[in-house]
This record gives C-alpha cells, structure tokens and sequence, in this order.
C-alpha cells in the first residue's frame, strides 16, 4: 500500500508569502490529488494530476512522477487561504482507493 | 442535487449501539466513495461503489461495518455495536465515474461513541 508523507506538518506564515508545501508516495501512482479542509470539516478539491503543472489562480500544484514527489504552492497567501491541505494518492492499479498524507495546517496572518 | 449532502451532521451513540449514516450523492453521479477521519487525521478510505455495486471494501475496519447502495445512489454506512474507537468523521464523496475524476465531498457526520 502506499504511503503519503507531507510536510511541514504546521506553517505560519505573513500575507502575501510565498507557500509551498509538499507531498512524496512511495510507490507509483496514476492520479494526486490536492485537497483543502476548512475548520469544521468541509473538503473542496483543488487539483487532480497524473504529470506535469497546473494552476488555478494563485494555487499551483506541481508532480515528479520519477521522484514521486509533488508541491503545492500558494502565491500571494491571504488569511482566508488558512486551512488544512490534504494531498491523496491514486495508485496505479486504482485498488484500495486513495490513501491520504496527514494534511498541512496552514495559517495565513494578517 | 447542488452537491453531496450526510445525514445527520452529529451522531452520538453509546458503545453498543447500531448506527446508519446517509450519502446523497451529486446526482447522476456513478460513483460513490466513504472515508473515515479520525481527529487530526488525513482521511481513510473504507469503500466505494459504482452505481449499485460495491466493487472495493478492503477499507472496512471490521465486519461490524457494511455499506450499500442498493439503487444506486443513495448510500448508507451502517456500523453494528459501536466500539468508542469508531468514532470519527464519516465523510462520503461522489464523482461522475470512477476514482480517477474529481471527487466532491459531503460535510461529513460526526459520530461520537460513548
């Protein structure tokens, strides 16, 4: 089964940075997905992809497929990006459904 | 409908009871996905559905967990003898077809097992 790592597990950051956080699996995959939480439990998908970049918005979400390894990037951060962002792996075979990293704690201060 | 909703929003139970939890998907929506998050947890998957059949449950924790879809699209997760580990945030999700498409989540149930 795989395994989905992120980091950092915390980040604090001033409005306006620049944040990139990151997610590595173990074994291949044929889709990641970038997810975000807000308090209270509501998840809104942000990005499913199998190679390469894309962006919506000021949200960037990069993949190394050979490095097993993606990044998601916010530009120009704003408090209301405050939330926990959940990467999740698809594996090749599309067995087991998606396996989950433990999410990234973002604050955004004003 | 305008997306995925769960019912009820909070569920407490004491050890021992049975509880059913409800998906509405997207509707038209083929398939149908259930997770369960413990506290401070990512997600874990526990099944999913396409239409009417179960084609992956290797995520249920134990046989005290059984979810159907009988017409293929509403959804019930029913646990049998609630333990206090079973408490969590039950989320289910929904996509036009398959595991490799965009998935919209429900808000969730919390369940709180005494």
């Amino acid at each position: 089964k795989n395994e989905v790592e992120q980091s950092p597990q915390n980040l604090t950051a001033q409005e306006g940075e620049f944040i990139t956080i990151n997610c590595s699996y173990s074994v291949g995959i044929s889709a990641l997905h970038w997810l975000q939480q807000h308090p209270g439990g509501g998840i809104v998908s942000l990005f499913m992809l199998s190679s390469g970049k894309k962006k919506h918005g000021r949200l960037i979400a990069t993949i190394n497929i050979q490095e097993k390894h993606s990044s998601l990037h916010i530009t120009a951060s704003h408090p209301r990006d405050s939330a926990v962002y959940i990467c999740a792996a698809l594996d090749r075979r599309g067995a087991d459904g998606l396996t989950f990293g433990k999410g990234t704690h973002l604050i955004i201060q004003p | 409908g305008a997306g995925v909703s769960q019912s009820p929003r909070y569920k407490v139970a004491k050890r021992g009871q049975d509880v059913a939890l409800r998906c509405d998907p997207i509707s038209g929506h083929v398939s149908l996905f259930w997770y369960q998050q413990a506290l401070g947890q990512g997600p874990e998957f526990l099944t999913y559905f396409q239409n009417e059949a179960q084609l992956d449950k290797s995520g249920l924790p134990s046989d005290r967990f059984f979810a159907e879809r009988p017409e293929g699209s509403v959804s019930t997760l029913k646990i049998q003898r609630t333990q206090q580990e079973d408490s969590a945030v039950y989320l289910c999700a929904s996509s036009r077809y398959g595991q490799q498409e965009t998935q919209y989540f429900g808000p969730g149930t919390r369940l709180l097992v005494l």
